[in-house]
């Protein structure tokens, strides 16, 4: 079991570049959520799906766009990158809601 | 608004030196307060799942427990492999959100 993969690992962007980063999980999780990291302020919840074909808005979900055709993909896509999009950004996945496994992370940089 | 406070932000021990990590909350309707382990440059790893208060978990060194306001992570005899951010989360049975408010984190030193 791979677990919960993201790629790439490190992304540079300039402002108003888009792109997408990837997430997988092979452990036929339901539940499957992105969070962006930033210093002195914990985790924050982007979007969440509780299934393929399901998503829903978290904290803070402006300038980003989710999708769940699979089971098993949870892509996220930055629409038009923004330097207070810099972050590290981590997907996880959950059979039930709870217990949440995590990715490596993405340390994404806009300038 | 659901709040998480953890202290204190930052702790240093010596290897066996006992001590405790605060996670106090606000929450209207209490579905289940978490426990994560966060290593440099990693993602948070599971630690634990509390449910209501009174309730109590062990793994290692580690004991969690929780009360109606807040949850402590007792470190008995700490080692230096213990060394890592610690994170509580809270999330609310209101609305059937699924939504979890996270701590800003512990970060833990253990020298030798």
């Amino acid at each position: 079991n791979a677990g919960v993969t993201q790629t790439p690992k490190f992304q540079v962007l300039k402002t108003g570049q888009s792109m997408t980063l990837q997430c997988a999980q092979d452990m036929n999780h339901e539940y499957m959520s992105w969070y962006r990291q930033d210093p002195g302020m914990g985790l924050r919840l982007i979007h969440y799906s509780v299934g393929a074909g399901i998503t829903d808005q978290g904290e803070v979900p402006n300038g980003y766009n989710v999708s769940r055709s699979t089971t098993e993909d949870f892509p996220l896509r930055l629409l038009s990158a923004a330097p207070s999009q810099t972050s590290v950004y981590f997907c996880a996945s959950s059979w039930d809601g709870y217990e949440q496994y995590f990715g490596p992370g993405t340390r994404l940089t806009v300038t | 608004e659901d709040q998480v406070t953890q202290s204190p932000e930052a702790l240093r021990l010596q290897e066996g030196e006992s001590s405790s990590l605060n996670c106090s909350y606000t929450v209207s309707g209490l579905r289940g307060l978490f426990w994560y382990r966060q290593d440099p440059g990693k993602g948070p790893e599971f630690l634990f799942t509390l449910y209501s208060a009174g309730e109590e978990k062990e793994k290692e060194r580690l004991k969690a427990t929780l009360t109606k306001k807040e949850s402590f992570l007792h470190i008995t005899a700490p080692k230096p492999e213990d060394s890592a951010t610690y994170l509580c989360a809270v999330q609310a049975k209101s609305g059937g959100s699924y939504i979890p408010t996270f701590g800003r984190g512990t970060s833990l030193i253990v020298h030798p």
